[in-house]
């Protein structure tokens, strides 16, 4: 079956403007994941979906990011305002059950100019 | 908070070789612990994983330890090939997320 999808691939913005990145998670998947890795880095934590309901939004960085989910499926993670500091590889991840296997998407590539 | 930290950082190894990843977690409460590998402009890829009930889990030539008394959890690789080359990460789950180690390089020299 169809894995998580993301888009868009690549996305290069000017600092300042807002920036929308989509994640379809595996159908049936009612947990969702978003994770951000900075080049030749880790996976840092961002938010975490259990349905529509986002339990946890402790890694999210500052106010100028936020993220909903619609549906049960798509997730939408938005940076307001967007700063170079924010230029990385969004990916996004799904699971079954929380604490489950955690599937990723081949993720976003930010870019800001 | 959980903590995970991964050593080595870069790994080299002769073709054929076995390779040793570590990672130690600081949560007693975290009882799953997935590796991950990720080559590169790829998306990480669930390679083995091992909840908190077992201390051993093998799949071919990778098995993973777990050791819950110590707190660290282990990636083995044996008869290593080429194209085990690739960044891994070790992750430990708690309460709701993943809290994922910082990686190890593995490089196979054929």
């Amino acid at each position: 079956g169809a894995g998580v999808s993301q888009s868009p691939s690549n996305k290069v913005t000017e600092k300042g403007k807002d920036v929308e990145l989509r994640c379809d998670p595996i159908s049936g998947h009612t947990a969702l994941y978003w994770y951000r890795q900075s080049l030749g880095q880790g996976l840092e934590f961002l938010i975490y979906f259990q349905g529509n309901s986002a339990p946890d939004k402790s890694g999210l960085p500052s106010d100028r990011f936020s993220a909903e989910r619609t549906g049960g499926s798509v997730s939408t993670l938005t940076i307001q305002r967007t700063q170079q500091e924010d230029s990385a590889v969004y990916l996004c991840a799904s699971s079954f059950v929380r604490a489950g296997e955690q599937y990723f998407g081949p993720g976003t590539r930010l870019t800001v100019t | 908070g959980e903590n995970v930290e991964q050593h080595p950082s870069t790994l080299s190894v002769q073709e054929g070789d076995s390779a040793v990843i570590k990672c130690t977690y600081s949560d007693s409460a975290s009882n799953y612990f997935p590796w991950y590998k990720q080559e590169l402009g790829k998306r990480p890829q669930l390679i083995i994983d091992i909840r908190s009930n077992v201390g051993e889990k093998k799949d071919q030539r990778i098995a993973v330890t777990l050791n819950k008394t110590a707190k660290h959890f282990s990636l083995h690789i044996t008869e290593t090939q080429p194209e085990d080359s690739a960044v891994y990460f070790c992750a430990a789950h708690n309460t709701d997320k993943l809290i994922f180690g910082t990686g190890t390089r593995l490089q196979v020299f054929p």
